[in-house]
């Protein structure tokens, strides 16, 4: 199976910060990888697909980036709302796997 | 407006059957790919079981495979989740999520609320 490593798991931010997560896979998934929100108590809501194409929707501040190994989610000026964990998913190979999850907290 | 809702959760023993459904609506459901998804609370997320637009082709986590059973009812815009030999380790909130094709592509960009599966004894 190919597994997902999110670094940091834990970050903490102002809001206006520019925030980078990275995800990388255990080998190569070419640009197969999404971008997931989920706030607590609510289901997962998709941000971004084929790595770096944005969801109908969400906002221009939300990008992503990457191919093969090495992907990474970028939030260009932190909201509020923005507060909430972020997990990737690779759609390569199955079983389609998550990474652990990425907890951003608003300082 | 989509909308998926799933049923079917409660308390089981170990070793009992459990069938969890999910009805969608606010799209033609026999176009796309359905899939499940399970979190155990305050865990990461888990893709348990995926099935193409006309049911062929389910696809299963190792961890299931063999007990669980994914099927749909298109005419009813329904999934199902045949969830047999329940263990432990199953205890999760159970999401159905829609797959933005028809084949199982993902990624996923509906998703229902959840329903609760707890066993124990």
């Amino acid at each position: 199976d190919i597994q997902l490593t999110q670094s940091p798991s834990l970050l903490s931010a102002s809001v206006g910060d520019r925030v980078t997560i990275t995800c990388r896979a255990s080998q190569g998934i070419s640009s197969y990888l999404a971008w997931y929100q989920q706030k607590p108590g609510k289901a997962p809501k998709l941000l971004i697909y084929a790595a770096s194409t944005l969801q109908s929707g969400v906002p221009s501040r939300f990008s992503g980036s990457g191919s093969g190994t090495e992907f990474t989610l970028t939030i260009s000026s932190l909201q509020p709302e923005d507060s909430a964990t972020y997990y990737c998913q690779q759609l390569n190979f199955y079983p389609i796997t998550f990474g652990q999850g990425a907890r951003l907290e608003i300082k | 407006e989509v909308q998926l809702v799933e049923s079917g959760g409660g308390l089981v023993q170990p070793g009992r059957s459990l069938r969890l459904s999910c009805v969608a609506s606010g799209f033609t459901f026999d176009d796309f790919a359905m899939h499940w998804v399970r979190q155990v609370p305050g865990k990461g997320l888990e893709w348990v079981a995926g099935i193409t637009w006309r049911g062929g082709s389910p696809v299963y986590a190792d961890s299931v495979r063999g007990r669980f059973t994914i099927s749909r009812d298109n005419a009813k815009n329904s999934l199902y989740l045949q969830m047999n030999s329940l263990r432990v380790e199953d205890t999760a909130l159970y999401f159905c999520a829609k797959d933005i094709h028809f084949a199982l592509q993902g990624p996923f960009d509906y998703w229902g609320q959840g329903t609760l599966v707890t066993v124990s004894s």
